[in-house]
């Protein structure tokens, strides 16, 4: 149980295009996702808290307009990284949680962004 | 908001020792602390998590506890196995036991 999927895996984009990233829970209903960013050999960063039905909550030094976050239904959130540029190139990954009365999160497997 | 500092960065093992792994945290409030373990490119996944209502816990090899009055926890694994080499990342909770702020990371290296 406990499942986290997440696509694409890898993606290259060229600088100014946009790029839309899926996460979903296959086997519970989340509320709650999260969105990090990992660089190389670095620790997670959490970007946003993103809740269904609601705007995402972003952290300090992320900017909202730039890393769109739609959590449309209790199984999905993505995440649209809007024109691009190299140094937006980093290892995405989302994470769930299966409920209110729970703190674990379950992480995705990870989106590898590289822009050109 | 929440700090997490987390030690030593890289840790090197013979197989069949043990390793320790340590972590602080600044927010008093915090009453949720798991470990994550990430192989090289992988997702991380949790191995084991303790709450603030205990101060230990075990799980075969892998134990955690914790000192809520010194704020700081710790990771001990047993009987180390090449396969435990990987990254491990400590976190502790917000207020709300929701948002998690994680360690540095500690690349763990098990040699045979």
């Amino acid at each position: 149980g406990a499942v986290v999927s997440q696509h694409p895996s890898r993606v290259i984009c060229k600088s100014g295009t946009s790029v839309k990233i899926e996460c979903r829970s296959l086997d519970f209903q989340a509320t709650t996702m999260f969105w990090y960013r990992q660089f190389p050999k670095k620790s997670l960063m959490l970007m946003a808290t993103s809740n269904e039905g609601s705007k995402a909550t972003y952290e300090q030094g992320v900017e909202k307009d730039k890393f769109l976050i739609n959590h449309a239904s209790l199984t999905l959130s993505t995440l649209t990284v809007t024109s691009a540029h190299p140094e937006d190139s980093s290892f995405y990954i989302c994470s769930a949680t299966p409920g209110t009365a729970t703190y674990e999160q379950y992480f995705g497997p990870g989106t590898r962004l590289t822009v050109t | 908001g929440e700090n997490v500092e987390q030690h030593p960065s890289t840790l090197s093992v013979q197989e069949g020792d043990s390793a320790v792994i340590k972590c602080t945290y600044s927010d008093s409030a915090s009453n949720y602390f798991p470990w994550y373990k990430q192989e090289l490119g992988k997702r991380p996944q949790l191995i084991i998590d303790i709450r603030s209502n205990v101060g230990e816990k075990k799980d075969q090899r892998i134990a955690v506890t914790l000192n809520k009055t010194a704020k700081h926890f710790s990771l001990h694994i047993t009987e180390t196995q090449p396969e435990d080499s990987a990254v491990y990342f400590c976190a502790a909770s917000d207020r709300g036991g929701n948002k998690l702020t994680f360690g540095t990371g500690t690349q763990l290296k098990v040699e045979l």
